[in-house]
This record gives C-alpha cells, sequence and structure tokens, in this order.
C-alpha cells in the first residue's frame, strides 16, 4: 500500500501571498487531518476531514482553510501568509473510524515565507 | 484545556535502557500514542496505550497510568539509530482524527 503523500514538499512564498497544500490519503483512509510543525510550538493541530466534512478544529485563524474531496485526498490553503507560518506542514490519514485507529504521516510540506 | 509535558533532551549510551516520560492534563482521554521522528523526516507510530499498563514491542515498550496521568516510552539495548525526538500524543475526542502533541524528547545516543 502506498503511504501518504504530499505536494509539494518544499515551498517559498513572500508575505501577503496565499498558498495551497495537497495531501493524499493511505489507500481506504477517510480521515485527514493537518497539524502545523515549529521549532518553537512543537506539533499543533489544525483540523481534521472526515467524508468531506470538517470534523475537528483547533486553535487557528480563519486564514487557515482546508477541504477535502470525494476521494479522500485534502488540501490546506493560507491567505494573507505571515513570516510566523513558515513551518513543516504535516498531513496524516487514519480509517476514522475509531480513537485507537493509528494516524499514518505524509513526509510533509516546508514552507518558508519571505 | 491541554497540556502535555515532557523533557526537551536527554541522552544515553549505546547499548543502555533509557526512559521518557510524559504527563498530561487533558479535557478527554481517548488514548496515548508515542510517535518517533527522525530530523527532517515524518513522524512514525511507535505505540498506543488506552489501558493501564505495559504495552511490549521489541525493544520498545510504554506504559500508562490514567489515574496519574503518565506515561514513559522504554526503549532497550538502544541503538545510535534510535537518536530522534520522541513525541507523546494525546488523542483527546471520540475519533482518531484529533491528537494533541507534547513538544517532544530529543534522545542522543552516544557510542
Amino acid at each position: 500500500k502506498a503511504g501518504v503523500t504530499q505536494t509539494p514538499r518544499y515551498l517559498i512564498k513572500t508575505r501577503g501571498q496565499q498558498v495551497t497544500l495537497s495531501c493524499s490519503p493511505i489507500s481506504g483512509h477517510r480521515s485527514v487531518s493537518w497539524y502545523q510543525q515549529t521549532p518553537g510550538q512543537g506539533l499543533q493541530f489544525l483540523f481534521e476531514y472526515f467524508s468531506e466534512t470538517q470534523r475537528n478544529k483547533g486553535n487557528f485563524p480563519g486564514r487557515f482553510s482546508g477541504r477535502q474531496f470525494s476521494n479522500s485526498r485534502s488540501e490546506m490553503n493560507v491567505s494573507t501568509l505571515e513570516l510566523g507560518d513558515s513551518a513543516l506542514y504535516l498531513c496524516a490519514s487514519s480509517s476514522g473510524t475509531g480513537p485507537s485507529e493509528t494516524q499514518y504521516f505524509g513526509p510533509g510540506t516546508r514552507l518558508l515565507v519571505l | 484545556g491541554q497540556n502535555i509535558d515532557q523533557p526537551t533532551e536527554m541522552t544515553a549510551t549505546e547499548g543502555a535502557i533509557v526512559q521518557i516520560n510524559c504527563t498530561y492534563q487533558t479535557s478527554g482521554f481517548n488514548g496515548l500514542f508515542w510517535y518517533q521522528q527522525h530530523a527532517g523526516e515524518a513522524p512514525t507510530f511507535l505505540s498506543y496505550n488506552v489501558l493501564d499498563g505495559l504495552e511490549e514491542k521489541g525493544r520498545f515498550s510504554s506504559f500508562l497510568s490514567r489515574s496519574k496521568g503518565y506515561s514513559y516510552l522504554l526503549l532497550k539495548e538502544l541503538q545510535m539509530k534510535d537518536s530522534a525526538s520522541y513525541l507523546c500524543a494525546v488523542r483527546d475526542s471520540g475519533n482518531a482524527g484529533k491528537s494533541t502533541f507534547g513538544d517532544g524528547t530529543t534522545l542522543t545516543v552516544k557510542p
């Protein structure tokens, strides 16, 4: 089974721009969660999508949004980029059917905002 | 609110045993996970505990005490490749999608 894939792997943007990141989960997985990882804040939960619906949401401003398609692929969008948005963005997939389900992480997209 | 604490850094010698502690205070609890993350890579799953006690998996074991809000990850027969960050995460909702992570413990294994 192919793992979780994320594109692009690296991205450089400037302040004020917007960016879209993509995540393809493991085949059969319906839950996709997004996390932001920075040296100072660790791994912070952004949101989770399950069957095309946002099921959980973290404490990030409205500039961060996402969606999920019928094939479970998910995209995350950040508008009006700020320097502090520079981070590793990880997505994780799971079957989404129970609390014991393991989340499998993708390799991440490293975003640098200049 | 959610609060997860783990030591920032630990150092151990190849072949030795090391215990990484994690304490948590969360509004809900549906299990505790440990992940390993090598520099520049994604976290990979190590263990899951939802009931009190010890779960053993090869060189790695994880322990949970729900009443104390405490877990530890035990690594035996340390190898150089075990040098990594170890993340403690609590699943605090009724489904798989949301976990609260600690800041991670960076373990350095020396020869």
